[in-house]
């Protein structure tokens, strides 16, 4: 069974720094690009970036660039959100996806995980 | 960016009910739109994608048209299960999702 499961989030305090993992299993994770979407409590949900298969091509929106990095281990099947510089509007569920989908042509994820909740307060 | 605008936000129907939501872009993404349903507490799932394509083992009330810069879901007879919030997502240039549309029991 194809799966992602996220870890790492936690209460932190405005400026601080954490870094989410995300563990897939069940797939060929190195043939994949792999995102980040995150969703603040009550609201819609945000695409905050992808990265290429081989880590060589990353991509990330205005709202994190410059603070957010994505990068992936494929030995270990394991994606991670280096987040720094935190905000109190980084307060959310954090999922990683992916489209393993051929037909969809792109990145209509199939797979999500069950998310993880970073919440930046003092 | 591409901006993803859904009508209504809110929608209230009944069992039964043929349900319609709206999904504009704010530039031409071709056909790719995908729409997912959330329900509360839990992950998003896929229902549509390329506009018009069913996703593997989502029922055949659930339908997707458009392209270009509209697009619609139909639920056809709404059951039960559907009620949800439902977003769009255009994956042309990266990624953008609507703001969401809840269908709430009338």
């Amino acid at each position: 069974e194809e799966q992602l499961v996220e870890s790492g989030g936690d209460l932190v305090q405005p400026g601080g720094s954490l870094r989410l993992s995300c563990a897939a299993s069940g797939f060929i994770f190195r043939n994949y690009w792999m995102s980040w979407v995150r969703q603040a409590p009550g609201k819609e949900l945000e695409w905050l970036g992808h990265i290429k298969q081989d880590g060589s091509e990353r991509f990330y929106m205005d709202s994190v660039r410059g603070r957010f990095t994505i990068s992936r281990d494929n030995g270990k099947n394991s994606l991670f959100l280096q987040m720094d510089s935190l905000r109190a509007e980084d307060t959310a569920m954090y999922y990683c996806a992916t489209s393993t989908t051929p037909a969809s042509g792109g990145d209509a994820f199939n797979l999500w995980g069950q998310g993880t909740m970073v919440t930046v307060s003092s | 960016d591409i901006q993803m605008t859904q009508s209504p936000s809110t929608l209230s129907a009944s069992v039964g009910d043929r349900v319609t939501i709206t999904c504009r872009a704010s530039e031409s993404v071709r056909n790719w739109l995908a729409w997912y349903q959330q329900k509360q507490g839990k992950a998003p799932k896929l229902l549509i994608y390329r506009a018009s394509n069913l996703e593997n083992g989502v029922p055949s009330r659930f339908s997707g048209s458009g392209s270009g810069t509209e697009f619609t879901l139909t639920i056809s007879s709404l059951q039960p299960d559907d009620f949800a919030t439902y977003y769009c997502q255009q994956y042309h240039i990266y990624s953008t999702f609507g703001q969401g549309t809840k269908v709430e029991i009338k």
